[in-house]
Formats: C-alpha cells, structure tokens, sequence
C-alpha cells in the first residue's frame, strides 16, 4: 500500500549546526504538509506544499517539494534549543484526495545540544 | 478559541473496563480523526469520520468503536481494552481542502491511556 517514509528517524545535533529530514512517498502527492510535534505536547501543523519543486521558507526554516511530487525536505539553518521536537510530513492517501486521509511519515526526531 | 478538547489527558485503568475517550472542536470542521501514537510507530490511523454519520476504518481499528452524532464530536470507545492499548491517543480535525490542496490538521492535546 502507499506509504510516506522519513529520514533520518533521530538527529542529534549540536546548537547552530543544520538540519535536514527527508520524506519520501511511494506514490505521487498532490500536496504535502508539515507538522512539529514539540516534547510532550501534540503536532502542530507548520506548511504545506502543493506545486512541483515549490520552495517556501519560514525563518530558518526551508521547506521544499521535488519535481516529481514524491519527496520533500525540511531543512533548518543555524539550529536552536527551540527547534527540539519531532518533525513530521504527511500526504493525502490519494492523488486529489484533499479530503481523505493525511497518511503521516514516522517522524524525525531532533535533538539540539546547547 | 479554536480548539480540539480531548478528556481525560491521562487514563490508567484495567482491562477489559470500557473506557470512552471524548473529543470536541468547536471550529465547525467536517473532517475528524482518532490516532495512536507509539514510539518508533509515528502517529497511526484508527478511524475518521468525513463528516456526521460518516465513519470509517483507519490503518488500526482493531478493538476501538467511534460514533459521529454531530459535528462537533468524535469519541473513541474501547469496549474491552486491553494492554497493548496502551498508547498516546490524538484528536484532530480539519476543514474540506481544495481539489489538491489539504487544510491544516488541528490536533488535540493527547490523552495518555495505561491499561493493566
């Protein structure tokens, strides 16, 4: 069945070092999102991509969506202790499928040292 | 505000003791859904509801009821839980999307279920 993986599944970084994780879909996506899952609390939706090699960046951080449609990376410059968390993308089950499910990626979990 | 209330936010209890986890938004959304959240595991589907009386499987119903009476409303039911219900339990809702465009999924605090 279709499925969304992510890469790296743990980062240890130390603070001002950079940050990548990597999603990749078994099958094309019409769009893909992002969401931030900060210790003990619940994801919070950050972006979501829906063009062929759109790039979009918030801050620090830069989100970007391949040509194919089936991958997608979350880079982060210059980490910081607030950047701790698990970072999850997520695809709709089916192309165009704006309302079915959001099949989510395992997550990358981030730790920064200070 | 808007928000996903889901009560308890913490749970111990036996098995085989029904237990009913409640969730509400108050954000008028179509769309809601149950999740599982265990280590290594990522966050798994139990069920969704794409809108009142219109509920479905997910990718690991096994054990769990839901029901959608209204809108605003999702409870999750272990009718007979057992220990390897075990797990960290999410709420979420969103609005309908665009034909290829998603809506951001909002998600409720957690509730933490130990079963013995």
């Amino acid at each position: 069945g279709q499925q969304v993986m992510q890469i790296p599944q743990y980062q240890h970084v130390q603070e001002g070092e950079d940050f990548t994780t990597y999603c990749n879909s078994s099958t094309t996506l019409s769009n893909i999102q992002w969401y931030k899952q900060r210790p003990g609390g619940h994801p919070v939706f950050l972006i979501q991509l829906v063009k062929s090699g759109e790039v979009k960046k918030q801050k620090r951080l830069t989100f970007q969506f391949g040509e194919a449609k089936k991958n997608s990376s979350l880079h982060i410059t210059a980490t910081q202790t607030t950047d701790v968390g698990t970072y999850f993308c997520a695809g709709p089950r089916w192309y165009g499928g704006s309302q079915g499910n959001l099949i989510f990626g395992k997550g990358t979990k981030l730790s920064v040292k200070p | 505000e808007a928000q996903v209330t889901q009560n308890p936010r913490y749970l111990i209890t036996v098995t085989g003791k029904k237990l009913t986890v409640t969730c509400s938004q108050n954000m008028n959304h179509e769309y809601m859904s149950w999740y599982r959240q265990d280590p290594g595991l990522g966050l798994r589907q139990i069920y969704y509801s794409m809108n009142v009386e219109v509920t479905d499987k997910g990718d690991v119903p096994e054990g769990y009821k839901v029901s959608r009476k209204e809108k605003r409303n999702f409870p999750l039911i272990l009718e007979s839980p057992s220990p390897n219900q075990t797990s960290l339990y999410f709420c979420a809702s969103r609005a309908y999307g665009t034909e290829y465009s998603n809506q951001p999924q909002h998600f409720g605090d957690g509730t933490r279920l130990s079963i013995l």
